[in-house]
């Protein structure tokens, strides 16, 4: 059974960095590329990045390119989201998500649970 | 990377069959069969139950169904149950490995 469990979230101040990991079980982590979707409090799903099999591709919204890096680790099948200069607008739920190849080009077909990061003085 | 135009909200009866629209832009839904839909009940995850544009999931019920013409994808549920009352997120393929998502429709059944 997939699943895949995000780490990291909380409160943190503008302008401020925070980490988010996702613990990935249930499939053969280096053989499909990976995302993170976010979705603030009572809104709609915003991709916000993806990686492929072997971190040699990667992508971002226009709302967090410069500011997030996603990485992953293929030896610990860990996913992460480096967030740096945080602002309000990033407030939401991120969940980490497995995607259906190895390309970044496959649909998303499964999802953790979340984790919820708010951005607040 | 503009969001997709999916209705707030639909509604039907038990029994009866909705349709949700997605339509996008043409260097999108229209270029790509690369459509997914999402299904997310209240404080839940989302879950797949369409990709590339009209095919199902192994375990999603065939009461859903996806189709697709020029820049707009649509999901069919027939037979709608009371279990379908959810949120249905359609996402498409941006090219250049990014993705879209479009704003969400509200199913009620009613």
């Amino acid at each position: 059974e997939v699943q895949l469990v995000e780490s990291g979230g909380g409160l943190v101040q503008p302008g401020r960095s925070l980490r988010l990991s996702c613990a990935a079980s249930g499939f053969t982590f280096d053989d499909y590329a990976m995302h993170w979707v976010r979705q603030a409090p009572g809104k709609g799903l915003e991709w916000v990045s993806g990686i492929n099999w072997n971190s040699d591709g990667t992508d971002y919204a226009d709302s967090v390119r410069g500011r997030f890096t996603i990485s992953r680790d293929n030896a610990k099948s860990s996913l992460d989201l480096q967030m740096n200069g945080l602002r309000a607008e990033d407030t939401a739920f991120y969940y980490c998500a497995k995607g259906a190849c190895r390309s970044t080009s496959c649909s998303v077909e499964y999802w953790g649970q979340g984790t919820l990061v708010t951005v607040s003085s | 990377q503009s969001a997709l135009t999916q209705p707030a909200s639909v509604s039907g009866s038990p029994g009866q069959s909705i349709t949700i629209s997605c339509t996008g832009t043409s260097n999108g839904v229209g270029t790509y069969n690369l459509v997914s839909w999402y299904q997310q009940h209240p404080g839940k995850a989302p879950k797949l139950i369409i990709y590339e544009d009209t095919k199902r999931p192994s375990g999603v019920s065939n009461r859903f169904s996806g189709s697709k013409s020029g820049n707009t994808a649509s999901l069919t549920i027939s037979g709608l149950q009371a279990e379908d009352e959810a949120d249905y997120y359609c996402c498409s393929y941006a090219g250049s490995s990014t993705w879209v998502f479009g704003g969400g429709t509200n199913l009620t059944v009613l």
